[in-house]
């Protein structure tokens, strides 16, 4: 099994450009998440989707969409990239929804190296 | 919402010695605290965690301890080895600490 799969895995945008990163996963997740990654600033999550079907602002949604494609794919869509949102990005996903009421393990993908220039 | 601090950013110790990382959160709501270690060029990886109702886990080498009064958490790595050396990031639900370095110097 692949676990959670990104592409592209590297992408240089100018701003202004549009893009869309791709994550599938293979574990029958109900939850998948959408972080970016910057130096000093730990992971952020951007938008998270509960359960198929539904989305969710996290807490640096500006800029992004996202897409809960399917249970297994949820994409993250770049409308005008800024250089702003350089950065690594990572698609997680969980058996069931991350709250206060439950814990469930995180399972990332191998992350998204971002540019705009 | 919920805020977490992890300290220290960066941590050299010598191969043998023992490791300790901690983090504090905001939100007394929070009742699950994960710990992830990320290798070189990958995504995080789940090493530990451990729910409000424990004060303490381990497993092997690594244990958690949690202080729910004084909303802080622990990650503590005995007898450090080379293969220790990574970035590992505490977490309260969702919302993850800024990272710490940790080098372990054979």
């Amino acid at each position: 099994n692949a676990g959670v799969t990104q592409t592209p895995k590297f992408q240089v945008l100018k701003t202004g450009q549009s893009m869309t990163l791709q994550c599938a996963q293979d574990m029958n997740h109900n939850s998948m998440y959408w972080y970016r990654q910057d130096p000093g600033m730990g992971l952020r999550l951007i938008y998270y989707s509960a359960s198929e079907g539904t989305t969710d602002k996290g807490e640096v949604p500006n800029g992004y969409n996202v897409s809960r494609l399917n249970k297994r794919e949820f994409s993250l869509r770049l409308e005008s990239a800024a250089p702003s949102q350089t950065s690594v990005y990572f698609c997680a996903s969980s058996e069931a929804w991350v709250s206060f009421s439950g814990a469930n393990v995180l399972t990332f993908g191998a992350g998204s190296r971002l540019t705009v220039l | 919402g919920e805020n977490v601090e992890q300290h220290p950013s960066t941590l050299s110790v010598q191969e043998g010695d023992s490791a300790v990382i901690k983090c504090t959160y905001s939100d007394s709501a929070s009742n699950y605290f994960p710990w992830y270690k990320q290798e070189l060029g990958k995504g995080p990886q789940l090493i530990i965690d451990i729910r409000s109702n424990v004060g303490e886990k381990k497993d092997q080498r690594i244990a958690v301890t949690l202080n729910k009064t004084a909303k802080h958490f622990s990650l503590h790595i005995t007898e450090t080895q080379p293969e220790d050396s990574a970035v590992y990031f505490c977490a309260a639900i969702l919302v993850f600490g800024a990272g710490t370095i940790l080098r372990v110097k054979s």
